[in-house]
């Protein structure tokens, strides 16, 4: 049963746009959520976090968005760039170390 | 940086045998993971480590067994490899106490024949 879900699993985008890209989870005990990005061959890379106390944290270019009522995660990337081009999976935890990671969003910034 | 290596990029076994990924991290993490990747079912936690020598079920153990004998190291052992064990698998290790990004190695690409 998958707890965290991302249910577009691409989007393209042109260079300059912003990139939103979505994720719903469905354990309202879920405390903490992170945003990765995978590029192939290589291992995901943290990107972004956010306490559930907060519903919004910004980080240069990235920015998260929590909705507790919706059960909802949004990151947003704005300006797009062509090296943002990757797998983003977003993760969900409740207390302890266990996350739960959604299948994942595949982004093209187009040049 | 945060280094987590794991001990192949690629690797191909056949059914029956018994397979171990190795994963070292040099940062001193208390916390390990294993995870499979699969197509449309995104990254599925099979075992976790908080200390040396501990280990807690995630969500698909069967067929998996971990061993923690150094903070270090993590390994994954497939007892006895089937088809249906072909994936990614993907290391990754935290700190503890409120630290919870992980930080993952490349992964090995096992194929079981």
């Amino acid at each position: 049963d998958q707890q965290v879900k991302q249910n577009s699993p691409s989007l393209s985008v042109q260079e300059g746009r912003i990139s939103i890209l979505n994720c719903d989870y469905t354990n309202s005990m879920f405390d903490y959520f992170l945003w990765y990005k995978k590029y192939p061959a290589e291992g995901p890379t943290f990107l972004i976090s956010i306490s559930s106390i907060k519903d919004k944290n910004e980080d240069g270019r990235f920015t998260v968005f929590l909705n507790k009522s919706a059960k909802h995660l949004s990151l947003h990337i704005v300006p797009s760039q062509p090296g943002d081009s990757a797998v983003y999976f977003c993760a969900s935890k409740r207390t302890g170390n266990q996350f739960y990671f959604g299948t994942g969003t595949s982004l093209t910034v187009i040049p | 940086d945060v280094k987590v290596t794991q001990s192949s990029r690629y690797l191909v076994k056949r059914t029956g045998e018994k397979v171990f990924l190795e994963c070292v991290q040099d940062m001193d993490h208390e916390n390990m993971f294993w995870y499979r990747q699969d197509p449309g079912l995104g990254l599925r936690l099979i075992y976790f480590s908080y200390d040396v020598k501990m280990k807690e079920k995630g969500d698909i153990p069967e067929g998996y067994s971990v061993s923690r004998e150094k903070k270090e190291r993590f390994s994954l052992i497939l007892e006895s490899a089937s088809t249906n064990q072909t994936s990614m698998y993907l290391c990754a290790s935290s700190l503890s106490h409120g630290f919870y990004e992980q930080y993952f190695g490349p992964g090995t690409r096992l194929t079981v024949t």
